[in-house]
């Protein structure tokens, strides 16, 4: 079974762009969460969507966003990217809701804000 | 302080034991975690304990759980260089209407000495 992939997997803008990540869950998954890694704050949850629904969402601006497809194929958007944006965000499937279930992560996609 | 909560440094010696500890703040954690990151990977499930439990065991990991003082340890025997990495503990937080997010501490970042 192939794992999670996430595309691209470096990423360099600049200020006030904007970005669109994507995610490919573990087939059969029906969940998909993100988080943001960075040095200073660590991993900090941003959402989770289950069956095309947002179903929890992080503590993070409204500039970040995110969607779910019906064949559970996710992506993230941050618009008016900021320096403080530049992190790893990794995006992790599991079979039902998470934090009930076992999550898989991807290898994250490293995004650089110049 | 912070929700999960780690030291942020451990270094010992092949063939010795290593000790992660961790504390969480939140008594509603019913699945409590151990992930590793290798550098430039994204997060690998180690094992998970549920909360009713106190310990487990799976080959070289053992999870000592203390739900009285919400204290988790990860406890790796004979560690190998290959150990060498971060580790996170989680937990699943309740956020609300049937639904939980994982909470990350900071991470320890295991040091071996050959």
């Amino acid at each position: 079974k192939a794992g999670v992939t996430q595309t691209p997997r470096y990423l360099i803008k600049t200020r006030g762009q904007q970005v669109t990540l994507s995610c490919s869950p573990i087939s059969g998954h029906r969940s998909v969460s993100w988080y943001q890694q960075t040095p200073g704050q660590g991993l900090q949850f941003l959402f989770e969507y289950f069956s095309e629904t947002q179903r929890n969402k992080g503590n993070f601006p409204g500039r970040f966003s995110g969607r779910q497809f019906s064949n559970s194929r996710s992506e993230m958007n941050v618009s008016t990217l900021e320096l403080g944006d530049s992190a790893l965000y990794l995006c992790a499937s599991s079979l039902g809701a998470s934090g009930e279930n076992e999550q898989f992560f991807g290898p994250g996609t490293r995004l650089t804000v110049l | 302080g912070e929700d999960v909560e780690q030291s942020l440094f451990l270094s010992v010696r092949e063939g010795d034991s290593s000790v992660i500890n961790c504390t969480y703040t939140d008594s509603s954690s019913t699945y409590l975690y151990w992930y590793k990151q290798e550098p430039g990977a994204g997060l690998q499930l180690l094992t998970y304990i549920f909360s009713n439990m106190d310990m487990k065991q799976d080959q070289r990991l053992t999870v000592l759980l203390n739900k009285k003082d919400k204290h988790l340890s990860l406890r790796i025997a004979d560690t190998q260089t290959g150990d060498s990495a971060i580790y996170f503990c989680a937990t699943n937080r309740y956020s609300g209407a049937g639904s939980y997010q994982l909470t990350f501490g900071k991470g320890t970042k295991l040091s071996v000495i050959p």
